[in-house]
Parts: C-alpha cells; sequence; structure tokens
C-alpha cells in the first residue's frame, strides 16, 4: 500500500515555457503532499505544502507565483513550474502519506526537469 | 532553527561488516524519525521509522532513538554491495507535519 505515482520522470522544455508535474496517491487519500527540489549531490529542499481545498504552503524563499500548486483533490496534487529557465532544472519530488505521519511518507518515483 | 545533522561520509564498509550511521536533531518535540535510502538519481524509499526510545529491528536494520539524547541512529548488518547509497534522517513533530532532513550520509559497502 500507499503507492505515489508521479509524471512525467523525465521532461525536457524550452526556456519561457511552463511545465506541469502531477503527483497522485493510488491507493490512499492525502489532505496534504509535499513538493521536494533536488539538485545534483545536493540533499532534499522542501518547497511547499500542498493542502486539499486550500492554497498551498511555501518555504521561505520559494517563489509561489513561478511554482504553482494545486490540490484540487485528496488524490491529486499538481506543481506547474511557469516561464522555466535553465536553473529550474532539477529533480522535483513529491510525497505524501495515508495517515498523519506517523509511519512515515512515501515518495513519487520523481520528475527529472531539464530546460534548455 | 530546528536542525537535523548526520555525517556526510562517505562512509566505507567492507561487505558482511555492520555499518553504523548516526543522526542529532535539535527540536525535543519531535515525534517520529525516519531513516530513507536514496539511491543515486532516485528518489528517497522508506527504510525505518521509530518514536518510541530503544531500538526497532527489520531484517538486518535496527533504528535505535534515544531522546534524551536527541540521537537516532541505524545499523545495518551484514551489509551489502547494493546497500551502497545515501541515508538520509528525517524527523518531524507528527501530525502531518513537513519533515526537518538531515543532508544524509553516503555510505559504500565494498565486495
Amino acid at each position: 500500500g500507499a503507492v505515489v505515482s508521479q509524471h512525467p520522470s523525465r521532461v525536457i522544455c524550452k526556456s519561457g515555457t511552463s511545465v506541469k508535474i502531477e503527483c497522485r496517491s493510488l491507493d490512499f487519500q492525502a489532505t496534504t503532499m509535499f513538493w521536494y527540489r533536488q539538485f545534483p549531490k545536493q540533499s532534499l529542499m522542501l518547497m511547499a505544502t500542498s493542502n486539499e481545498g486550500s492554497k498551498a504552503t511555501y518555504e521561505q524563499g520559494v517563489e509561489k507565483d513561478k511554482f504553482l500548486i494545486n490540490h484540487a483533490s485528496l488524490t491529486l496534487s499538481t506543481l506547474t513550474v511557469t516561464s522555466a529557465h535553465p536553473e529550474d532544472s532539477s529533480f522535483y519530488i513529491c510525497s505524501a502519506t495515508p495517515g498523519q505521519g506517523l509511519y512515515g511518507y512515501t515518495f513519487g518515483s520523481g520528475t527529472r526537469l531539464t530546460v534548455v | 532553527q530546528k536542525e537535523v545533522e548526520q555525517n556526510s561520509g562517505p562512509l566505507s564498509v567492507p561487505e558482511g561488516a555492520i555499518a553504523s550511521l548516526n543522526c542529532t536533531y535539535s527540536d525535543r518535540g519531535s515525534q517520529s524519525f525516519f531513516w530513507y535510502r536514496q539511491y543515486s538519481g532516485k528518489s528517497p524509499e522508506l527504510i525505518m521509522f521509530i518514536y518510541s526510545n530503544g531500538d526497532k529491528e527489520d531484517g538486518r536494520f535496527t533504528a535505535q532513538l534515544n531522546k534524551a539524547s536527541q540521537y537516532v541512529s541505524l545499523l545495518i548488518r551484514d551489509s551489502q554491495p547494493s546497500d551502497s547509497a545515501t541515508y538520509l534522517c528525517a524527523v518531524s513533530a507528527g501530525n502531518n507535519r513537513k519533515l526537518i532532513w538531515g543532508l544524509g550520509t553516503s555510505l559504500a559497502v565494498n565486495p
């Protein structure tokens, strides 16, 4: 149980375009999902907490207008990178938990974004 | 500032040995403690969670928690080359609160 599906796994886009990444909880409902970014050889950096039916909570330094998060249902959260630039190239990963996090958070397989 | 600290390594052990990974945390209100393994280019996968003082064993893995000293450790017995990865320690105050992550310890198990 506790499977999180993330799509796409890899995307290449042109500078200035927008990219949408989907995160789905397949066998449980998730009121909260988390979006992370990871640069090569660095640790995970939490970008935002996605709350179903309400606005996402962004971490300090993360531009909410650039990284749009929508959590419209209990099984789907999306992250849209708007007007992408090469410096946005990174590994984006979502996570969720079927409970209150007591038993750990499951991660999606991640999305490798390359902006050219 | 709530922090989780790990030795970045690399920690190198021979195949079959015990690998010991350590993590300290600053927030005494932390309730849940997690160890994740991350292979290069992949997303993290949960190995163990613990929230009571003492030891918790699962196969070759043992998590140890000492809340008074604010540390949590992970022991890997009979280490295998496939255990070579980065091990991330994460701490949470519970109730769907966000995880606070360590920077990870790189483990290399040599055949």
